[in-house]
Formats: structure tokens, C-alpha cells, sequence
């Protein structure tokens, strides 16, 4: 248990549709990211968040992505108008610091 | 631009032999090291990791070894065990990223 849950765990969408993440750390960590894995790749860093406020954003990224912390406890991931090429699982991390992270088990998104 | 690379996509070992998983990376000014395990539909698990200011760190069965010369890290797992088959992420720190940076991973298999 790395003390980082995902919702939903698997999650098959049409092109076009809006979907939402969400990623619920049990306890207090200031840092949350956010990373995408696909086939054959390492995860590849997204956003990060410092509690609520998100200070950095990959250029993975695109317009069609936007990520929140409310009160720096959950966030959410939403994808806006989905597209094939964003079929990946999506996981999100927490850490103390700038070092280790800890990983929840990812959300799977398949866009058909 | 692979600013991490783990050059073998796959490392066959027999039980009870060392397995040894190789990973270089190009920008010296990463400075924290870090190694994750990975089973199918799961999210990564962190294993161990080294700073910079170190060319060892040991835990258990792993042992982490840097060389900042060669920009180089390798993961040691002796003996090795069935239960370490899985995909091995190098991920390095630092280089002016707030997140992680991973190669693309090695699928380790332990032979009975």
C-alpha cells in the first residue's frame, strides 16, 4: 500500500468524450503528480502540484487536459474531447520532497 | 531526446544468480538516482535510490551503484528471487525538472 488511491482503475471512453481521474493520497503530502504511461515507455512526467497550487506542466500537456488540487488533499485529472493517442494509464505520485515518489496503481484509459 | 536510457529491453537470469540492469543518462546535472519495479496493471513501486554524493547505497538484496564519471547507474538483486520478475524503471532527479524523469524500462525474468 503506497498510501495513494486511483479512481477508477480502468476506464474505457469514446473519442470525443470528456473523462475525469481522480487520485486520493491517505495522508498529507505536499508534492502530488501526475504521469502518463504508455506501451513499451517509462511513465512520463505531467503536472505537479506543492498543495494546492500547481507549479509546473509538461508540455504532454495539451490545452485539452486540466488538473486541480482543491485544498491540497485529492486531485483530479480531466481530459477534455478524447482522442486515441490518449489511451495510456495515468498515475499519480506523492512525495515529501523532490526525492522518492509514491505511486497509486494508475488509472487505465482506453479511448476507442 | 532519451535523457534516460535503459539499453536492454529485456534480462533472462536463473534463481539464485546476481541479475545486474544497466541504466546511462546524458545530463550531469540530475543529481538523485532512483530505481522502481513494476508488475502488469499496477503502478510502479519504489525500490531504492542514491544520491549523488554517494556511488553506493545497499538495501537487502539491492544495491544501487553510481558512477557520475561514466553517467551511469546500475541495480544489483543477488541472489536473485522469482518474485523480482517484473519491469525495472531507472528515474533520475534534478537537471531542473521538478518531476522524474524514467528510461523505458527492463523486463526482468528470473528462470527457475
Amino acid at each position: 500500500d503506497t498510501g495513494v488511491s486511483q479512481d477508477p482503475r480502468h476506464k474505457i471512453t469514446k473519442r470525443g468524450q470528456n473523462v475525469t481521474f481522480r487520485c486520493d493520497p491517505i495522508s498529507e503530502h505536499n508534492r502530488l503528480y501526475w504521469y502518463r504511461q504508455t506501451l513499451g515507455q517509462g511513465p512520463e512526467f505531467l503536472t505537479y502540484f506543492q498543495n494546492e497550487a500547481q507549479l509546473e506542466k509538461s508540455r504532454l500537456l495539451s490545452d485539452r487536459f486540466s488538473a486541480e488540487r482543491p485544498k491540497g488533499s485529492f486531485s483530479t485529472l480531466e481530459i477534455q474531447r478524447t482522442e486515441q493517442g490518449d489511451s495510456a494509464m495515468y498515475l499519480c505520485a506523492i512525495s515529501f520532497g523532490r526525492s522518492e515518489a509514491f505511486f497509486g496503481q494508475g488509472t487505465r484509459l482506453t479511448v476507442v | 531526446d532519451q535523457q534516460v536510457k535503459q539499453n536492454s529491453p529485456s534480462l533472462s537470469v536463473q534463481e539464485g544468480r546476481i541479475s545486474i540492469l544497466n541504466c546511462d543518462y546524458t545530463n550531469s546535472m540530475f543529481d538523485y538516482f532512483l530505481w522502481y519495479k513494476k508488475y502488469p496493471a499496477e503502478g510502479p513501486t519504489f525500490l531504492i535510490s542514491i544520491s549523488s554524493i554517494k556511488d553506493k547505497n545497499e538495501d537487502g538484496r539491492f544495491t544501487v551503484f553510481l558512477n557520475k564519471s561514466a553517467k551511469h547507474l546500475s541495480l544489483h538483486i543477488v541472489p536473485s528471487q522469482p518474485g523480482d520478475s517484473a519491469v525495472y524503471f531507472c528515474a533520475v532527479a534534478g537537471g531542473g525538472a521538478d518531476g522524474l524523469t524514467f528510461g523505458k524500462g527492463t523486463h526482468l525474468i528470473i528462470q527457475p
